[in-house]
């Protein structure tokens, strides 16, 4: 089963500077089958990228991702005041899918 | 735009089945290319994907619950359902339906249902 370690446990920043989220799996992702997923509060997690490095739909292009094997980022160029949730990674290329732990990006 | 409700009972005993259903409006699910999964919440544990099935019926579950899993798929209602059985304590948690576009991520979220396991 991978194991997804994601660092910071929680990043404290303000609006208009940069984020970097770090996603770290126990064995190499084939495929680089890796997701980053947002989450506010009292809702479902939302969508941002997929196969580690591709804009969902919608998603605005602050947010990138990038990495391959075992570490892949999460950045957010210019933090928004709507940025700050809880962000999650997960690698779906095989059975079981696991999520990372999350980071919490606070003001 | 494709939404997606779960429902059930909030409240379940201990050793009993959990039963969930998610409805989906905004689109058919018996669109080809996607699975419909269910996916829970703790504090504690995080995000844990439980399983998806696929229109045609054909299922995946986590092997920590296989054994206790069970999906279903009815396209004439347009809704895809979960039962846990002998539930504990321990899967007290918001359940969240949604729909898996495989590569493509799981871009369609039911806004979770917490189910609380409590005599």
């Amino acid at each position: 089963e991978f194991v997804l370690a994601q660092s910071p446990g929680t990043l404290s920043l303000s609006p208009g500077e940069r984020a970097t989220l770090s996603c770290r799996a126990s064995q190499s992702l084939t495929s680089n089958y890796l997701a980053w997923y947002q989450q506010k509060p009292g809702q479902a997690p939302r969508l941002l990228i997929y196969a580690a490095s591709s804009r969902a739909t919608g998603i605005p292009d602050r947010f990138s991702g990038s990495g391959s094997g075992t570490d892949f980022t999460l950045t957010i160029s210019r933090l928004d005041p709507e940025d700050f949730a809880v962000y999650f990674c997960q690698h779906y290329g095989s059975s079981p899918y696991t999520f990372g732990q999350g980071t919490k990006l606070e003001i | 735009q494709l939404q997606l409700q779960e429902s059930g009972s909030g409240l379940v005993k201990p050793s009993q089945t959990l039963s969930l259903t998610c409805s989906v409006s905004g689109g058919s699910i018996s669109s080809g290319g996607y699975s419909w999964s269910w996916i829970r919440q703790t504090p504690g544990k995080g995000l844990e994907w439980i399983g998806y099935i696929y229109h045609s019926g054909s299922t995946s579950f986590n092997p920590s619950l296989k054994s206790r899993v069970s999906m279903s798929i009815d396209g004439s209602k347009n809704q895809f359902s979960l039962n846990l059985t002998s539930v504990t304590a321990a899967d007290t948690a918001v359940y969240f339906c949604a729909r898996w576009g495989g590569y493509w991520g799981i871009d369609y979220w039911g806004q979770g249902t917490l189910i609380t396991v409590s005599s």
